[in-house]
């Protein structure tokens, strides 16, 4: 079956402008997350949505960054005033997590790199 | 001190050879312990997890996990050139509840044919 895909797969913007990334998960699960994959940071999380929950945003490293999940499954993560210290890899993954039980996989898409120049 | 924590590497060895990757952790909380592989340009993939402390082994892959320590291992035997990726171990516990995972920087592996 299809996987979690990602779009764009690149983006290059010019700093200050706002961008959109989107994810759309693997059918049915009900768990979304983006995370930021620096070089030589490893990957540090953003969000999770899980079903029609609130959306867990301790992640987000300032009001610059927000995200959507709409109708519990395509998500878009919008930075808006890009700065240069946001080009990074933007991950996002799925995982279906049901009742009392932990369901501790996480699948991965490939990723958008963002490039702030 | 970052939460957890993870050398990143290069580590180079021959094919054939054993491999050992290692993670410290400060949080006492986590309880759910895993292994990432990332191929370049790629999303990470899951390799294994253990719960709590213990021993798993999956074909040429054995996780360790040593809760006293705070410290957790991935053996890797008879590595192969397809095993060559940046190998990370992510951690949840109950202070999450279980739903977001931290991860170390990675360890990139290289093995040479």
């Amino acid at each position: 079956g299809a996987g979690v895909s990602q779009s764009p797969s690149n983006k290059v913007t010019e700093k200050g402008k706002d961008v959109e990334l989107r994810c759309d998960p693997i059918s049915g699960h009900t768990a979304l997350y983006w995370y930021r994959q620096s070089l030589g940071q490893g990957l540090e999380f953003l969000i999770y949505f899980q079903g029609n929950s609130a959306p867990d945003k301790s992640g987000l490293p300032s009001d610059r960054f927000s995200a959507e999940r709409t109708g519990g499954s395509v998500s878009t993560l919008t930075i808006q005033r890009t700065q240069q210290e946001d080009s990074a890899v933007y991950l996002c993954a799925s995982s279906q997590i049901t009742g009392t039980a932990i369901h501790y996989e996480q699948y991965f898409g490939p990723g958008t790199r963002l490039t702030v120049t | 001190q970052k939460e957890v924590e993870q050398d990143p590497g290069p580590l180079s060895v021959p094919e054939g050879a054993i491999v050992s990757l290692n993670c410290t952790y400060s949080n006492s909380a986590f309880q759910y312990f895993m292994w990432y592989r990332q191929y370049s340009r790629k999303g990470p993939e899951l390799l294994m997890y253990t719960y709590s402390s213990g021993n798993k082994e999956d074909g040429r892959f054995t996780a360790q996990v040593d809760k006293s320590s705070k410290y957790i291992s991935l053996f890797i035997r008879d590595s192969q050139p397809s095993d060559s990726a940046t190998y990370l171990c992510a951690m949840s516990g109950a202070n999450s509840g279980y739903s977001t995972l931290t991860f170390g920087k990675g360890t990139m592996l290289l093995v040479s044919p």
